[in-house]
Formats: structure tokens, C-alpha cells, sequence
């Protein structure tokens, strides 16, 4: 089956730039999306098709996707920023989702 | 606005039939321009991805839980169904409904809140 790994952690100062690899086969051939979730909350898409944010979501997140990783991009992270964040491709039909990488601002 | 809401039992038992609802408001769920999906987050864990459904019917499954699972479409409530079947604890998470644009390369956009369903004698 397929997978996709994602670091456990990732941590970044007020204001500087944090970026989250998402890693599988081949997965610049799929598109990736990626999900924020927060504590106690549903996740939030922050990025689709790649490199698309949905309407509401900062000009801070970016994402790109070549080779083998897609990497999401939060630039002048703020603390807000700070939760869980999910990548997530298609394979065959199948929704995978990573293991999620825990970002904290600090 | 398109919203989502999930429902059902508090508590199901172990070998127990799991059943959720989720009822959509703000869209059809005969429209073809989404795919309705379930995904599930055991407690401390990761997303999971169940499966999903189109307004034709056709359904995709987690090849790992298949054989337990069936999604249904029921258009004169607007819902959209789960049922998993002989439950044990490693069933027991948050189950999210959400919605799925077909067209390519689109994400979740719409979650519902969640619904927590432990699986407990």
C-alpha cells in the first residue's frame, strides 16, 4: 500500500519560515493537499492541487510538490500557526494521509 | 455555505455495527460536483481515510477496512451513511464527514465537527 512519511516535529521562531516535507513514491505525480489541525478542532485544508490555497487562508502557506516530497511552507510563522498539519494524496482511487508533523512556534 | 454535520450513537459495542449519518445542509448531495468522503482520527493518533461516495452511488473503500465497511447515499434526507462492522477498540476515534470538489487535485474543503465514538462492553 501506499505511504507517505512526514517528520514528527518541526519547531520555528515568531516570524521566521517553517517547512514540512511530506515524502512518498513517486508523489510529484500525484497532486498533494495538506490539513492544519489544531487541538480539539476538525482539520482545516490549507493547500490543494499542490499549490492552491483555499479561499481565507494566509498568503503565508505555500506548497510545492516535485520528485518524491511536497513540501508545505509557512513564512513569518506566527503563533497562531501552531498545530498539526497533515499531507495527503491519491493513490489508485485510495485517500492516504501522512503521519502528521507537529509544529510549534516558540 | 455548505455545512456538515454528523450523528449516531454514543457507545457501540464490541462485533457491533458502527452507524453515522451525515446530514448536509447548503448543497445536494445528488449534485455531481462533489464526492462525500469519511475519515477517522483515533484518539492521540493520525487521519484516517475511510472511504467516499458519489451521487451515482459508486463507492471507494480503505482496501484495509473493506471488508467491514459500506457507505450509502440517501437523497430525500440530503445524508450520507457510514456503517462499519464487528467493531473492536481499535475502532473507537473521531469520525469526520467531509466533502471532496471532483475536480482534480481538490482537498477536503468542508469538514463536519466530528463525532466520537468509543467502542466499549
Amino acid at each position: 500500500s501506499y505511504e507517505l512519511t512526514q517528520p514528527p516535529s518541526v519547531s520555528v521562531s515568531p516570524g521566521q519560515t517553517a517547512s514540512i516535507t511530506c515524502s512518498g513514491d513517486k508523489l510529484g505525480n500525484k497532486f498533494a493537499s495538506w490539513y492544519q489541525q489544531k487541538p480539539g478542532q476538525s482539520p482545516v485544508l490549507v493547500i490543494y492541487r499542490d499549490t492552491r490555497r483555499p479561499s481565507g487562508i494566509p498568503e503565508r502557506f505555500s506548497g510545492s510538490n516535485s520528485g518524491n516530497t511536497a513540501t508545505l511552507t509557512i513564512s513569518g510563522t506566527q503563533t497562531m500557526d501552531e498545530a498539526d498539519y497533515y499531507c495527503q494524496a491519491w493513490d489508485s482511487s485510495t485517500g492516504v494521509f501522512g503521519p502528521g508533523t507537529k509544529v510549534t512556534v516558540l | 455555505q455548505l455545512q456538515l454535520h454528523e450523528s449516531g450513537p454514543g457507545l457501540v459495542k464490541p462485533s457491533e455495527t458502527l452507524s453515522l449519518t451525515c446530514t448536509v445542509s447548503g448543497a445536494s448531495v445528488s449534485s455531481s460536483n462533489y464526492y462525500w468522503d469519511w475519515i477517522r482520527q483515533p484518539p492521540g493518533k493520525g487521519l484516517e481515510w475511510i472511504g467516499n461516495i458519489y451521487y451515482s452511488g459508486r463507492t471507494y473503500y480503505n482496501p484495509s477496512l473493506k471488508s467491514r465497511v459500506t457507505i450509502s447515499i440517501d437523497t430525500s434526507k440530503n445524508q450520507f451513511s457510514l456503517k462499519l462492522s464487528f467493531v473492536t477498540a481499535a475502532d473507537t476515534a473521531v469520525y469526520y464527514c467531509a466533502s471532496r470538489p471532483i475536480s482534480s487535485g481538490s482537498g477536503f474543503d468542508i469538514w463536519g465537527q466530528g463525532t466520537r465514538v468509543p467502542v466499549s462492553p
